[in-house]
């Protein structure tokens, strides 16, 4: 079956250690998104690659970055991980435009990397 | 910028019971609105969608939800919930052109047998 995959699926990490999430998709969509989900909230986008150009929320802090080495695998690296960074990473992908097909504008989620920050 | 506002936090209801869960978003124009739903410990998943036609759309287990263009409203609703239907549910729009999906607070549904 199709779908996007995050790994790991729990990671801890100590304050300030640096730390590399991962989302890796079999649907061949051109469009990769992160979103960040604290407890008892809603998914908040951090960012998303349109094929390789990397478009940044404007209020997305610096010590989120990514990098998209090629369609299928999409990375999230934080820096300098705080207690506040502590949260549900989800990976979701989809079509654009130019793509169409079935789940047109649909966004396909992963499972998510609950991130505990010691 | 588009917004997108749930009014229930918490709903707590008996099984049999019909719902409603509210959802309105800020503008008008084209819009695309989906709600997902989020079980405990699992991700989040597609419940149903609109893009364009027929305003009454159905979707998984028996939800079915109203797009109401006049009154900003996309209200999700069931009409005799189960126990199973314990969750988390967001309503969400589009907003800008890749996709970008903008959620609702999410509304927590606790339904006892």
């Amino acid at each position: 079956d199709a779908m996007v995959i995050q790994n790991p699926r729990y990671q801890v990490t100590q304050f300030g250690k640096p730390v590399t999430l991962s989302c890796s998709q079999t649907l061949n969509h051109n469009v990769m998104y992160w979103y960040q989900q604290k407890s008892s909230q809603a998914p908040k986008l951090l960012f998303h690659y349109y094929d390789k150009d990397f478009n940044n929320e404007a209020d997305t802090p610096d010590n989120f970055q990514s990098r998209r080495p090629n369609t299928s695998f999409c990375f999230l690296d934080i820096r300098s991980p705080g207690l506040g960074d502590a949260a549900m990473y989800l990976c979701a992908t989809s079509a654009s435009p130019g793509q169409g097909g079935s789940g047109f504008y649909e966004q396909y989620f992963g499972p998510g990397t609950r991130l505990t920050v010691t | 910028a588009q917004s997108v506002s749930q009014h229930n936090h918490h709903v707590i209801l008996s099984e049999a019971a019909s719902l409603e869960l509210g959802c309105n978003y800020s503008y008008g124009g084209t819009v695309n609105l989906f709600w997902y739903v989020q079980y405990p410990g699992q991700h989040l998943q597609l419940l149903l969608k609109y893009f364009s036609g027929d305003p009454l759309v159905k979707g998984i287990k028996g939800f079915e939800a109203e797009f109401i263009k006049s009154k900003f409203s996309f209200n999700l609703r069931k009409p005799s919930v189960q126990w199973s239907d314990t969750a988390e549910y967001f309503c969400a729009v589009i907003s800008g052109g890749y996709n970008k999906l903008i959620f609702g607070a999410g509304t927590r549904l606790a339904v006892h047998p």
